[in-house]
C-alpha cells in the first residue's frame, strides 16, 4: 500500500515549455486534489476532483489543466510553462467529501527558468 | 484568499516544553483540521475537530475550537525534538461541500 504517488521527484524546465506531473493513489479514494505550495503562502488549492470523470477548479487554476484518467489518477499539466509556476505541488486524497482527512503525496519540486 | 491564519509564524522552544499554536478563520465552518509538514514532505493529517465540538484530544496534542471567535488552538504537550515540522490549520466550510483551505503555517522548531 504505497499510498499517494507522484512523479517526477524534481523537474527544471525552460519557459514555454510544457509538462504533466502525475499522481495516483491506491487507497480507492473518490476525491482528489492538486496543491502548490510557495514560500510563505501555505497550501493553494489548484483544481480538484471531487469523483471519477469530474474536475473543478481552485483558488489558482489559471496555466493548468489536469485530467481525472481513472479513479486512481489524477494528471497536472502545464501547457506553458512560466517562472511565475516555480513551486512544490502537491496531490493528495481524500476517501469520499464526508471523511475531510486527506492523505498526500511526497510532492514534485518545479523549477522554471 | 487564504481562510486561516495561524500564529505565531514561528516558534522556537526547548525539548520538554509545551508549543501552543493559534489559528484564526473569517468564516463559519463545517470543521477544522491540523496538519504536520516535515521539511521536504508532504502533509501529514493529525486531528480533526467538528463544529459542535469545543475540544479534542490525541496522545500529546490537544485542539480547542471556539466557533464564536472563530479560532482554534493546537498544542503539543511534553514536545520532543521530533515535533520540529510546520503545522497548518485547514478549514472545510459549514456547507461541507467544499475543499478544504489551508492557512500558511506555523513553523515549530524544537531544540534537544
Amino acid at each position: 500500500n504505497a499510498g499517494v504517488t507522484q512523479t517526477p521527484k524534481f523537474q527544471v524546465l525552460k519557459t514555454g515549455q510544457s509538462m504533466t506531473l502525475q499522481c495516483a493513489q491506491d487507497m480507492n479514494h473518490n476525491s482528489m486534489y492538486w496543491y502548490r505550495q510557495d514560500p510563505g503562502m501555505g497550501l493553494r488549492l489548484i483544481y480538484y476532483s471531487a469523483s471519477e470523470g469530474t474536475t473543478d477548479k481552485g483558488e489558482v487554476p489559471n496555466g493548468y489543466n489536469v485530467s481525472r484518467l481513472n479513479k486512481r489518477e489524477f494528471s497536472l499539466r502545464l501547457e506553458s510553462a512560466a517562472p511565475s509556476q516555480t513551486s512544490v505541488y502537491f496531490c493528495a486524497s481524500m476517501r469520499t467529501r464526508g471523511s475531510y482527512e486527506q492523505y498526500f503525496g511526497p510532492g514534485t519540486r518545479l523549477t522554471v527558468t | 484568499s487564504q481562510q486561516g491564519e495561524e500564529d505565531p509564524q514561528a516558534l522556537s522552544i526547548q525539548e520538554g516544553e509545551n508549543a501552543t499554536m493559534n489559528c484564526s478563520y473569517k468564516t463559519s465552518i463545517n470543521n477544522l483540521q491540523w496538519y504536520r509538514q516535515n521539511s521536504g514532505r508532504g502533509l501529514v493529517h493529525l486531528i480533526l475537530i467538528r463544529s459542535n465540538e469545543r475540544e479534542k484530544h490525541s496522545g500529546r496534542l490537544r485542539v480547542t475550537l471556539d466557533t464564536s471567535k472563530k479560532s482554534s488552538s493546537l498544542l503539543i504537550t511534553a514536545s520532543r525534538a521530533a515535533d520540529t515540522a510546520s503545522y497548518f490549520c485547514a478549514t472545510v466550510l459549514s456547507s461541507g461541500n467544499t475543499p478544504l483551505v489551508f492557512g500558511k503555517g506555523t513553523r515549530l522548531s524544537v531544540i534537544a
